[in-house]
């Protein structure tokens, strides 16, 4: 079963803006992780934030984990047209291997 | 490019044939998951291996898959007497025992007809 929840489900921007996708999730995690997913492609990954962190920052990326609402945040600031693709979370949980992940959120930039 | 490879990318079939999925994961990650991936969906855990034990199964893996890492390196995912409902993609990824961090491959689509 899927673990965390995306919001919004798509998003679409102008060139420039920012894009903010929200992830909230269920139960206590180790750490939670967002990939990207082009079309038809693999996933790669993007950042990873422990449990014990509240803010991370890569590039244009900043992650947030608010563990106490279960929920975390990825912002992609000065978006590209090449950052279209879908966004995922995923969470580990303690004593735990498989990620789990959300249904994810579609992001389309719009040149 | 992750370094994760999967063979092959597509493969079409007809209901009830079995069909075989190849993983080589990055060469010095112990770790080598697989997940299913349906459209519009994230992906779901199937099984994981650490080197060649495979320690978890989601329930998602019915009596028809199997998966082995007979070497501890490279994997294989069967499915018995496909149906249609396992047309998805196959994504296979990799990690070492030190970072959490899972570099995934570019998967292998499905279609079951």
């Amino acid at each position: 079963s899927q673990q965390g929840e995306e919001d919004p489900q798509a998003l679409s921007i102008q060139e420039g803006e920012n894009a903010t996708m929200n992830c909230s999730y269920k139960t206590s995690i180790n750490n939670l992780q967002w990939y990207r997913q082009n079309s038809g492609r693999g996933l790669v990954h993007l950042i990873l934030i422990r449990s014990n962190e509240r803010e991370k920052h890569s590039g244009r990326l900043r992650v947030t984990l608010d563990t106490s609402k279960k929920s975390s945040s990825l912002l992609i600031t000065a978006s590209r047209a090449a950052d279209t693709a879908s966004y995922f979370c995923a969470t580990v949980m303690y004593n735990n291997n498989d990620m789990r992940f959300g249904a994810g959120t579609r992001l389309t930039v719009k040149p | 490019d992750t370094g994760v490879s999967q063979n092959p990318r597509h493969k079409i079939t007809k209901r009830g044939q079995n069909v075989t999925f190849r993983c080589d994961p990055i060469s010095e990650h112990n770790r080598l998951y697989w997940y299913r991936q349906t459209l519009g969906q994230g992906p779901e855990f199937l099984t994981y291996f650490q080197n060649e034990a495979q320690l978890e199964k989601s329930r998602l893996l019915s009596d028809r898959f199997s998966a082995e890492r007979p070497k501890g390196s490279f994997s294989t995912l069967e499915i018995q007497r496909t149906e249609q409902g396992d047309s998805a993609m196959y994504l296979c990824a990799s990690s070492s025992a030190l970072q959490e961090t899972q570099y995934f491959g570019p998967g292998t689509r499905l279609l079951v007809l």
